[in-house]
């Protein structure tokens, strides 16, 4: 299955600063990754879809200027949360999908924001 | 629309009983259908998946899962739980085999395992 790669795996900024999470599809050319956010003892919540060479498709209730997306290439895409704040403190996931005959979703580790 | 309802947000067993983990779907299209489980701070890992072929699947870990149309059911069952099985699982559904289609996530429920 395609290896996901997310990176950092937990991060601490200060209220009011900017942070970039990346996600890389390492074996899997991947046209669309999904951004999910799970807060504590919660489910996974789809944030967005970020779609190769344009504009990412979000999820009703999610600020597209707070959650930047950008998906230049086959392999990577970023989230930056910007002018973060204590309640974006979450866990960030990406992940990408098979597809034709592999249909599962492969995720990254995650990563843990901690806004202060 | 589609969605998933895991009808237990936690379930304890004691070690060496079965797990019985439940989940149902609405869905207009025929879904196609994923157990994961997530331990504490960690990711999510694949335990099996449904997509119209065979209704009653296998996983790893000795999980599997039969799907039945007529109850619009998806439960996880293992005969053993092991101390290792403690962790959170979610049932989830996708409408469409594309890679552009998102999976959609039930709430999950919490397993834990008494010794």
């Amino acid at each position: 299955g395609a290896v996901v790669s997310q990176h950092p795996s937990w991060v601490i900024c200060k209220s009011g600063t900017s942070v970039k999470i990346e996600c890389r599809s390492l074996d899997f050319q991947a046209t669309t990754m999904f951004w999910y956010r799970q807060f504590p003892k919660q489910s996974l919540m789809l944030m967005a879809t970020s779609n190769e060479g344009s504009k990412a498709t979000y999820e009703q209730g999610v600020e597209k200027d707070k959650f930047l997306i950008n998906h230049a290439s086959l392999t990577l895409s970023t989230l930056t949360v910007t002018s973060a704040h204590p309640e974006d403190s979450s866990f960030y996931i990406c992940s990408v999908r098979g597809d034709v005959a592999v249909f599962e979703a492969f995720f990254g580790q995650g990563t843990r924001l901690t806004v202060v | 629309a589609q969605s998933v309802t895991q009808l237990d947000s936690h379930v304890s067993v004691s070690e060496g009983t079965p797990v019985l983990l439940r989940c149902n779907y609405s869905s207009s299209y025929s879904p196609s259908l994923f157990w994961y489980v997530q331990h504490p701070n960690k990711g999510l890992q694949l335990l099996l998946k449904y997509t119209s072929a065979a209704t009653l699947v296998k996983g790893i870990n000795g999980f599997e899962a039969e799907f039945k149309k007529s109850e619009t059911s998806f439960h996880l069952t293992k005969p053993s739980a092991h101390m290792s099985d403690a962790a959170e699982y979610f049932c989830v559904v996708s409408w469409r085999n594309s890679g552009n289609t998102p999976l959609v996530f039930g709430k999950g429920t919490r397993l834990s395992v008494i010794a």
